[in-house]
């Protein structure tokens, strides 16, 4: 079945340097969208990309959606400690349907102050 | 504005026994999805309801069920608990689910299985 990869498994950042994190597909999307999900929390939507090349960005962080629709990446630009959660991508369309999102792996940050 | 409600938060049962969980989603949206978020994984689609009705599946066995009421709320039943169910169960609410909708999740009912 359809699988949506991320690399990092995890991440240990020095506060202050860059992070970033990669999504992967198994098959084409419709389109892709992030979330943030703090220890004990739960997910929290960041954005949604659509078009093929999309860039997109809120204040530090930047969303890539791949050419092929395919891959997407997120990168964080100046890491603080507030960043600290795991960043999921999670895929809408291909083999999976429609209405039915794959979230990846997920990549756990934690930031060293 | 509420947002997206769970309830209860946290339960524990035994093996076998079944269990109700329920979701108030955010006001103004008309669907409700439920996932299954194993500890350090990340959240596993079980299904979509629209309109009163099952709009789509993940691969979850038939022990996972769910009904939509006229007020949009959700809940998801299972049925002969077993030990892998244990897990952290999300409700995300949005407007239509067409698939190109933000998600607002709530914060979940954490299952433990004895």
């Amino acid at each position: 079945g359809q699988q949506v990869m991320q690399i990092p498994q995890y991440q240990h950042v020095q506060e202050g340097e860059d992070f970033t994190t990669y999504c992967n597909s198994s098959t084409t999307l419709s389109n892709i969208q992030w979330y943030k999900q703090r220890p004990g929390g739960h997910p929290v939507f960041l954005i949604q990309l659509v078009k093929s090349g999309e860039v997109k960005k809120q204040k530090r962080l930047t969303f890539q959606f791949g050419e092929a629709k395919k891959n997407s990446s997120l990168h964080i630009t100046a890491t603080q400690t507030t960043d600290v959660g795991t960043y999921f991508c999670a895929g809408s369309g291909g083999t999976s349907g429609t209405y039915k999102y794959i979230f990846g792996t997920g990549t756990r940050l934690k930031v060293l102050a | 504005d509420a947002g997206v409600t769970q309830s209860p938060t946290h339960l524990i049962k035994t093996r076998g026994q079944q269990v109700t969980l329920r979701c108030s989603p955010k006001s103004g949206h008309d669907t409700v999805s439920w996932y299954q978020q194993a500890l350090g994984q990340g959240p596993q689609f079980i299904f979509q309801y629209y309109e009163e009705e099952e709009r789509q599946r993940g691969n979850f066995p038939d022990r996972f069920s769910g009904h939509q009421f006229p007020n949009y709320s959700s809940e998801l039943n299972v049925n002969a608990l077993l030990l892998g169910d244990s897990a952290l169960y999300l409700c995300a609410s949005s407007l239509r689910g067409a698939g190109k909708e933000t998600q607002y999740f709530g914060p979940g009912t954490r299952l433990l299985v004895l």
